[in-house]
């Protein structure tokens, strides 16, 4: 089982609609989760990260994480054609830990 | 405020040609890293550097040295470059005083290797 793990898409929502994004990790003692967006030949940006089981908001993105189940998910609201890009997931295995393990990531494309 | 700065952002290279990537960052981050990204593989630590004068490798480290030469700089050589390390180079850095903070990543160099 890979280490993180994401559907590598293309995901094509339409305008306005809700995107879901999702990521599945395999070791469960991981601590925090981020999520950062890529535009096509560009560099990843954060988004938002999450450490704590529930929601985050912040505008129109929603991080949720379930531990148990050992997922975290990005919601996107309102899509607009602008949040076309790949969305990638990050995991930091352990408190204190340096690394970031990344999923392959997520294309999102939103149709106008 | 430039936050991570990476030179070049374009090369070209022969098999077996040597060079230094070159990143910088303003800061005042104690942790910096090196990855590459390829088409489907995602983004792979190659190196990382958790604090000035410490180095360690990541899941990809064949054919790469590193070195933090000061708390601003973190740079990768290929000594001798080879096709398969034709790659999107990213440079990133973490203040590192908490775990649950970001990497912030540079621009990226475009490296091909003939």
């Amino acid at each position: 089982q890979k280490e993180v793990e994401q559907n590598s898409g293309p995901l094509s929502v339409p305008e306005g609609a809700i995107a879901s994004l999702n990521c599945t990790y395999s070791d469960r003692g991981s601590q925090s989760f981020f999520w950062y967006r890529q535009y096509s030949g560009k560099s990843p940006e954060l988004i938002m990260f999450i450490y704590s089981n529930g929601d985050k908001e912040d505008g129109r993105f929603t991080a949720q994480l379930n531990k148990a189940s050992q997922y975290v998910s990005l919601l996107i609201r309102d899509s607009q054609p602008s949040d076309s890009a790949t969305y990638l997931c990050a995991v930091r295995k352990r408190a204190g830990s340096y690394q970031l393990t990344f999923g392959k990531g997520t294309k999102l494309s939103v149709i106008p | 405020n430039a936050g991570v700065t990476q030179t070049p952002k374009f090369q070209v290279l022969k098999t077996g040609q040597s060079m230094t990537l070159q990143c910088a960052q303003d800061m005042n981050h104690n942790s910096m890293y090196w990855y590459r990204q390829d088409p489907g593989m995602g983004l792979r630590l190659i190196y990382y550097s958790a604090s000035e004068g410490t180095t360690d490798k990541g899941e990809v480290p064949n054919g790469y040295n590193v070195s933090r030469l000061n708390k601003r700089e973190f740079s990768l050589r290929l000594e001798s470059a080879a096709p398969s390390q034709t790659s999107v180079y990213f440079c990133a850095s973490r203040t590192g005083q908490n775990s649950n903070q970001p990497q912030h990543f540079g621009d990226g160099t475009r490296l091909s290797i003939l």
